[in-house]
């Protein structure tokens, strides 16, 4: 049982590059999120997804896009890096509310 | 607005000894919190969580107390283990249009000497 796989793990980006980021879960949630991770900011939530074919804004949306045109998967794209957007990205899934599984990350350096 | 908040950065304790890591939250209409550990290269896992309807939680080691009068809810660890060290986070959910969505706050990172 894999739960939530994110690909790639580690990935440096030249900025006004783009790239995309996959989270795929196999355990039939419905609700998947993308988080970044960074120093004295905790865990914030970049976009999410209540179901497929849906998507929202979280608290960080800018820079991002995102889609979820799998009810297993959930992808969040960067058209153009910025070095802002050097972090540590977590995808994470749960049924309905709480009980997030979250992958193992993915470290992305924007240079 | 940082709307869930843990204000100590770093907590270090001695092996045996009882880890107390506290989180504040201001808005009123969370109902739902929760904490997570993280190890480093690792996502975040589920530890424990509590009801606005309740007080307390408590699962093996592990204690969760709520004070909604002071938004203020504290994770309790005795006895404290090397294992424990980790990165913990304080989450909460509720309240209208927050479906599903977990707010966090900053972390904190514990540190268990032998």
């Amino acid at each position: 049982n894999a739960g939530v796989t994110q690909t790639p793990k580690f990935r440096v980006l030249k900025t006004g590059q783009s790239m995309t980021l996959l989270c795929a879960q196999d355990m039939n949630h419905e609700y998947m999120y993308w988080y970044r991770q960074d120093p004295g900011m905790g865990l914030r939530l970049i976009h999410y997804s209540v179901g497929e074919g849906t998507t929202a804004k979280g608290e960080v949306p800018d820079g991002y896009n995102v889609s979820r045109l799998k009810k297993q998967n959930f992808l969040l794209g960067l058209e153009s890096a910025a070095p802002s957007q050097t972090s540590v990205y977590f995808c994470a899934s749960s049924w309905t509310d709480y009980g997030y599984t979250f992958g193992s990350g993915t470290r992305l350096t924007v240079v | 607005d940082q709307q869930v908040k843990q204000n100590s950065p770093s907590l270090s304790v001695q092996e045996g000894r009882i880890s107390i890591l506290n989180c504040d939250y201001t808005n009123s209409m969370f109902d739902y919190f929760l904490w997570y550990k993280k190890y480093p290269a690792e996502g975040p896992t589920f530890l424990i969580s509590i009801s606005s309807i309740k007080d307390k939680n408590e699962d093996g080691r592990f204690t969760v107390f709520l004070n909604k009068s002071a938004k203020h809810l504290s994770l309790h660890i005795v006895p404290s283990q090397p294992g424990d060290s980790a990165v913990y986070f304080c989450a909460a959910s509720g309240g209208s249009g927050n479906t599903g969505k977990l707010i966090f706050g900053q972390g904190t990172t514990l540190q268990v000497k032998p």
